[in-house]
């Protein structure tokens, strides 16, 4: 079974600065590729990347994502005021598994 | 465009079960997979289970294999998950999301449903 972990648990940037979100499997194998969600008090999660570095529709050419392996990172490149919320990555091993989350909050 | 319509919030006594509904529209029902995802508060998504609309194969997470139940109507667009032998854990939010495979780009969930709040509370 595929574990994930993300740094930091919480991060206090201000808007217009950059953020970097890190995701860590334990293992690489199955399907190889993480997906990220964004996620607002009370809403659903939203889909933001997938297949590791694929913007889905909608979604702001600020937020990118990369990695491979067992290393992968979500970068926002200048923070917008509704950007501030909680993130989750997810993959796939023998079936789909997410992070704990990283809460990005104003400074 | 696509949507996913759940039931609305239950309020259940422990030992009690639960079913949830979910109703897609716009897209075809029997082309994905359906899954069951749920968030107890303050915690990060879990996986229950899913259905093959198609053909209603189910797949459940060793977690609640033997108390959680997912079918689909596919008359209706409907999935439906119901979780049995209720306990205060159990008190969650419970969303249905659309998964999607592809050999490109791996799984993951594109849409997902407002949530139903289930509360197990004696």
């Amino acid at each position: 079974e595929i574990v994930l972990t993300q740094s930091p648990d919480t991060l206090s940037l201000s808007a217009g600065e950059r953020a970097t979100l890190s995701c860590r499997a334990s293992q690489s194998g199955g399907s190889g590729f993480l997906a990220w969600y964004q996620q607002k008090l009370g809403q659903a999660p939203r889909l933001l990347i997938y297949g590791t570095s694929n913007r889905a529709t909608g979604i702001p050419d600020r937020f990118s994502g990369s990695g491979s392996g067992t290393d992968f990172t979500l970068t926002i490149s200048r923070l917008e005021p509704e950007d501030f919320a909680v993130y989750y990555c997810q993959q796939y091993g023998d079936s789909p598994t997410f992070g704990p989350g990283t809460k990005l909050d104003i400074k | 465009q696509v949507q996913l319509v759940q039931s609305g919030a239950e309020v259940k006594k422990p030992g009690a079960s639960v079913r949830v509904s979910c109703k897609a529209f716009g897209y075809t029902f029997t082309s994905f997979l359906m899954n069951w995802v749920r968030q107890a508060p303050g915690q990060r998504p879990e996986w229950m289970g899913w259905i093959n609309a198609a053909n209603g194969n189910t797949k459940y997470s060793e977690k609640f294999q033997g108390r959680v139940t997912i079918s689909r109507d596919t008359s209706a667009s409907t999935a439906y998950m119901e979780l049995s032998s209720l306990r205060s854990e159990d008190t969650a939010v419970y969303y249905c999301a659309r998964l999607v495979y592809n050999i490109l780009t791996g799984y993951y969930f594109d849409y997902w449903g407002q949530g139903a709040l289930v509360t197990v509370s004696s």
